[in-house]
């Protein structure tokens, strides 16, 4: 079926360092969400991206669509330790088909 | 404005026993998601309501789940009888009406963390 894959699992980096995070998928998106999952909390929306090759910035992350609709990625400039937690992306492949990734676990060393 | 509101919060049962869950999601989103989150690993869809319609269930063991939501605004998941594999965090999530073609913002609620021993 329709599986969308994360890469890191983890990552450890140094306050001040950058940060990104891919998902794949094999089959064409409809459109892609990022949510954020602090430790012990619930998913948090961060950004919708529908259109091919969309780049959107909220302050010190960028997320980027791929140009094929097939990958996206969420980068953080300059990482804080309110970045710390887990980051989701949630792949909607229409019909109401949509699956999270496995998710990418940031750790931000002070 | 307030949120998805869940409980129990936390529920610990043997297995074999039933547990239900209870949510109540942002006031006027007519959708309504039930997902399981295990330890680790992202959020699972088990069922997603439009009102008080099913619109997609395929991935709801359905010989031991089952969910409603009678009235189209709050919702019940219900687990008989458990198993040790059920151990989870159950999360509901609430939306506005997807815009054709897109999904739209969903607000989770706490979570019920379930541990079946």
């Amino acid at each position: 079926g329709q599986q969308v894959m994360q890469i890191p699992q983890y990552q450890h980096v140094q306050e001040g360092e950058d940060f990104t995070t891919y998902c794949n998928s094999s089959t064409t998106l409809s459109n892609i969400q990022w949510y954020k999952q602090r430790p012990g909390g619930h998913p948090v929306f961060l950004i919708q991206l529908v259109k091919s090759g969309e780049v959107k910035k909220q302050k010190r992350l960028t997320f980027q669509f791929g140009e094929a609709k097939k990958n996206s990625s969420l980068h953080i400039t300059a990482t804080q330790t309110t970045d710390v937690g887990t980051y989701f992306c949630a792949a909607h492949y229409g019909f109401n088909k949509f699956y999270f990734g496995s998710g990418t676990k940031l750790n931000v060393k002070p | 404005e307030a949120g998805v509101a869940q409980s129990p919060r936390y529920k610990i049962i043997e297995k074999r026993q039933s547990v239900a869950f209870w949510c109540n999601p942002i006031s006027g989103h007519a959708t309504l998601y039930w997902y399981q989150q295990i330890l680790g690993q992202g959020p699972k869809l088990l069922i997603q309501f439009q009102n008080n319609g099913v619109v997609d269930d395929s991935q709801l063991p359905k010989d031991r789940f089952s969910a409603e939501r009678l009235k189209g605004v709050d919702s019940t998941l219900k687990i008989q009888p458990a198993k040790l594999e059920d151990s989870a965090v159950y999360l509901c999530a609430s939306s506005l009406v997807p815009t054709t073609g897109l999904i739209n913002e969903q607000y989770f609620g706490p979570g019920t963390r379930l541990t079946v021993t």
